[in-house]
């Protein structure tokens, strides 16, 4: 079974910032969290990873609970291309769970 | 700089016949994985390796075989296909799993 937990689905208008929720109780210390994203038809798609702190690169930012067992991950201004499955991974061996489908609304 | 290469893109098989998807990476990367995706599914990990020689079960294994005798690549066989392992299947690298992983194109398996 996957280690996170993330809502099915979640909506978000276009221009605005979205901020998608991950939960990983059971996380380990030495665990990165790691952060793909699956556009329709295509294979998924690194988007960020961390392990204590805070990261920003230029598709996203990532917002990690001082204990580790949640992370968010933001998108600051969505846009229509931001459509896809996002999912949440933690530990070595990658198991993906269900992922939050984003729907981006003009 | 290929990045991860799959072939074939698309297979059609009979029942019970086998067959080997190829799994290429050309980053040096020690960590490999296959996923399978059925429609409208998420992924799921067949196998993984941490390295040359070096083999792990996933969440869903039966009926599928790997081995990780050189760096580069990490070939997932079908011993004898069933209707059931039909799906799209992609293959991962990474330097570590401290890292991002990368994902091949995929190969869309069809079991008849």
């Amino acid at each position: 079974d996957a280690k996170t937990t993330q809502p099915n689905s979640m909506e978000s208008n276009e221009e605005e910032p979205v901020h998608l929720p991950c939960n990983h109780s059971t996380i380990s210390g030495t665990d990165y969290i790691h952060w793909y994203r699956q556009l329709p038809s295509q294979g998924p798609e690194y988007v960020i990873h961390g392990l204590t702190s805070n990261v920003n690169n230029r598709m996203a930012s990532l917002a990690i609970a001082e204990d580790r067992k949640s992370s968010t991950l933001i998108l600051h201004r969505a846009t229509l291309r931001d459509a896809a499955v996002y999912y949440c991974i933690t530990g070595n061996d990658m198991r993906f769970g269900a992922g939050t489908r984003l729907t981006v609304k003009p | 700089n290929a990045g991860v290469t799959q072939t074939p893109k698309f297979q059609v098989l009979k029942t019970g016949q086998s067959m080997t998807l190829q799994c290429a990476q050309d980053m040096n990367h020690e960590y490999m994985s296959w996923y399978r995706q059925d429609p409208g599914m998420g992924l799921r990990l067949i196998h993984y390796s941490v390295g040359a020689g070096i083999t792990d079960q996933g969440e869903v294994p039966n009926g599928y075989n790997v081995s990780r005798s050189t760096t580069e690549d990490f070939p997932l066989r079908l011993l004898s296909a069933a209707p059931s392992q039909t799906s799209v299947y992609f293959c991962a690298s990474s330097r570590t799993g401290d890292y991002g992983y990368t994902f091949g194109s995929g190969t869309r398996l069809t079991v008849v």
